[in-house]
């Protein structure tokens, strides 16, 4: 079956960075693409970018351009998000998401990332 | 690209039947027939349950289905019943090849 395992909890201070990834399996991930989407506690679903994970093209929420970075390694089946300059307004579940055209079929369990000093 | 909007809250009783408004523009809602609902229940990821405007995935009960008018798409849940308590969010691809995510609906099932 379709599963999206990703990394555990990150616990970040104030202007460093965080790497999450996002393991697949169950489906040919090349030909797939996936997403990264964060929710802030209490607060509403945030789309953040995606990937081709075929061709590695990206694409970018224009709030994120120049601190969102996402990558895939093909051979392991992984997609990956890294996020910098982190303040704590970044403190968030951060889900990834595998898209059947145009919308979300299966979610990763989410990774909580906290910003503190 | 501003989130869509929906409303805060709803509420109906076991039975009964509510609908959910996702208001955007043409550059999304309007332009497309691409949008999607999701549930989520507090502490877990959310769940597809409409996409591309009407269409159930598997497994997913006949009480949802989807519509939309315009710039305004709808989520309706009939026969109410207590697990559907949950957040609904309505997604839309946009014409800048990306997506937007509404402010999220609490549907309480008095």
């Amino acid at each position: 079956q379709v599963q999206l395992v990703q990394s555990g909890a990150e616990m970040k201070k104030p202007g460093a960075s965080v790497k999450v990834s996002c393991k697949a399996s169950g489906f040919t991930f090349i030909y797939s693409a996936i997403h990264w989407v964060r929710q802030a506690p209490g607060q509403r679903l945030e789309w953040m970018g995606w990937i081709n994970a075929g061709n590695g093209n990206t694409k970018y929420s224009q709030k994120f351009q120049g601190r969102l970075t996402i990558t895939r390694d093909t051979s392991a089946t992984t997609a990956y998000m890294e996020l910098s300059s982190l303040r704590s307004e970044d403190t968030a579940v951060y889900y990834c998401a595998r898209e059947i055209p145009k919308s979300f079929d299966s979610w990763g369990q989410g990774t909580l990332v906290t910003v503190s000093s | 690209q501003s989130a869509l909007t929906q409303p805060a809250s709803v509420s109906g009783s076991p039975g009964q039947s509510i609908t959910i408004s996702c208001t955007g523009t043409s550059s999304d809602v309007g332009g497309y027939d691409y949008v999607s609902w999701y549930q989520q229940h507090p502490g877990k990821a959310p769940k597809l349950m409409i996409y591309d405007v009407t269409k159930r995935p598997s497994g997913v009960s006949n009480r949802f289905s989807g519509s939309k008018s315009a710039n305004t798409a709808s989520l309706t849940i009939s026969g109410l019943q207590a697990e559907d308590e949950a957040d609904y969010y309505c997604c839309s691809y946009t014409d800048s090849s990306a997506r937007v995510f509404g402010g999220g609906t609490k549907l309480t099932v008095l």
